[in-house]
């Protein structure tokens, strides 16, 4: 395993097409999240995964966005309807949480799915 | 509203010479703190962390400092080579909380031959 594998790699699409991006984390990590960057910022927080358990999204994930992590291993982030300010590069991103505080690890990024929407 | 603030978006240092990069936090809750480094068309890469019981980590050529009554943390690259030529984003979280990063906008390093 060697490290974050996000597919595909780029997509465009057309504005009011679904879209569909898939990100397989480091295989022992537990935890996974989804980032979005756009030019001239930071990843900015989409949402998290413990094992299938999705815990927190931010407000940024609007209705027209929905990510699932079946079986606690690989997850999906759907975009339906999409929109031209929704073009992005979309990050995922995995670690290993134990809770306590002292075992966990940092984050570690994939490569990311950069989104044009025309 | 940015709980985690780089005011430089960039920053230009000749190779061999000391790189310093700033970030600035507001959530007095963050006790983590890490700094990624970011190529054109990749993924950001964990360079270096910090808890907020320390006040230095130091990995090789990169230097970690930690300011906690100032909320102020910086990364010191020394010396500084073409090849550390990225985007640098400082990132904060909460370590006994939900220990979800938060990033800054980030600031582009340029190392001069």
């Amino acid at each position: 395993d060697t490290g974050v594998s996000q597919d595909p790699r780029h997509k465009i699409t057309k504005r009011g097409q679904n879209v569909t991006f898939r990100c397989d984390p480091i295989s022992e990590h537990n935890r996974l999240y989804w980032y979005r960057q756009t030019l001239g910022q930071g990843p900015e927080f989409l949402t998290y995964f413990q094992n299938e358990a999705q815990l927190e999204k931010s407000r940024l994930l609007s209705d027209r966005f929905s990510a699932e992590r079946p079986k606690g291993s690989f997850s999906t982030l759907e975009i339906q309807r999409t929109e031209q300010g929704d073009s992005a590069m979309y990050l995922c991103a995995s670690s290993a949480h134990t809770g306590t505080g002292v075992m966990n690890t940092e984050a570690f990024f994939g490569q990311g799915t950069r989104l044009t929407v025309v | 509203d940015q709980q985690v603030k780089q005011n430089s978006p960039s920053l230009s240092v000749q190779e061999g010479r000391i790189s310093i990069l700033n970030c600035d936090y507001t959530n007095s809750m963050f006790d983590y703190f890490l700094w990624y480094k970011k190529y054109p068309a990749e993924g950001p890469t964990f360079l270096i962390s910090i808890s907020s019981i320390k006040d230095k980590n130091e990995d090789g050529r990169f230097t970690v400092f930690l300011n906690k009554s100032a909320k102020h943390l910086s990364l010191h690259i020394v010396p500084s080579q073409p090849g550390d030529s990225a985007v640098y984003f400082c990132a904060s979280l909460v370590s006994g909380g939900s220990y979800i990063p938060t990033f800054g906008r980030g600031t582009s390093l340029i190392v001069h031959p």
